[in-house]
């Protein structure tokens, strides 16, 4: 089993739609958690970063996580075309290093 | 500058052949992390550096793979002898501080390598 997992779509939604990702994780040591977005060819653009547990707003962009059940969320409010990307979960702690361990992505489409 | 710069954009070898790509982190960033992302946006990480120094490097495959960050150059990631498995975009990421701050890691464009 992955320490990740996230499920890969692909996620279509009309514009102005709330769209709703998230992923799991085993390891109960990770205290870091981010959302990248990346379009085609290019690399992941980090969109929102939380340390530990709590809720965490950026515009449209709202992250949860909830260590308890060790789950995180991405919710994007009023979606726009231009969200059409994928979206990767990442998370890291302390004792590896600060490397990120990612989640697969999940494909979106706003239409 | 505010980008992390990685060179080249697309880079072919041939089966066997040495393949070394370059990334030029963000100005006043002290670490470097390179990630290998292959089918279906399997990240993979590989190596970190703190300024010159190894600072994690549990998934760097030993026997092919090096990477350098030297002082005034931009840090490398070197394969000797490439098989069609290192087929992948490598990604550089640079960040201010180890544990990630407020920001994360920043990502260059990656470098696409085709082994053939």
């Amino acid at each position: 089993q992955k320490e990740v997992e996230q499920d890969p779509g692909p996620l279509s939604v009309p514009e102005g739609a709330i769209v709703s990702l998230n992923c799991t994780y085993s390891n109960s040591a990770f205290q870091y958690f981010m959302w990248y977005r990346q379009y085609s060819r290019k690399g992941p653009e980090l969109l929102m970063y939380t340390y530990s547990s709590g809720n965490k707003e950026d515009g449209r962009f709202t992250a949860q996580v909830d260590k308890s059940s060790k789950y995180i969320s991405l919710f994007i409010r009023d979606s726009q075309p231009s969200d059409s990307a994928t979206y990767l979960c990442a998370m890291s702690d302390s004792n590896s290093g600060y490397a990120l361990n990612f989640g697969k992505g999940t494909s979106l489409l706003v239409t | 500058g505010e980008e992390v710069a990685q060179t080249p954009k697309h880079l072919v070898r041939g089966e066997g052949q040495k393949a070394k790509l370059y990334c030029a982190p963000i100005k006043g960033h002290s670490y470097v992390f390179w990630y290998q992302q292959v089918l279906k946006n399997e990240f993979k990480f590989l190596i970190s550096f703190q300024n010159e120094n190894v600072f994690d490097e549990t998934g760097m495959p030993k026997e092919r793979f090096s990477a350098k960050c030297l002082p005034n150059s931009p840090c490398s990631l070197e394969i000797q002898a490439t098989k069609l498995e290192d087929s992948a975009v490598y990604f550089c990421a640079s960040s201010q501080y180890s544990g990630l701050g407020s920001y994360g890691y920043t990502f260059g464009s990656g470098t696409r390598l085709t082994v053939v």
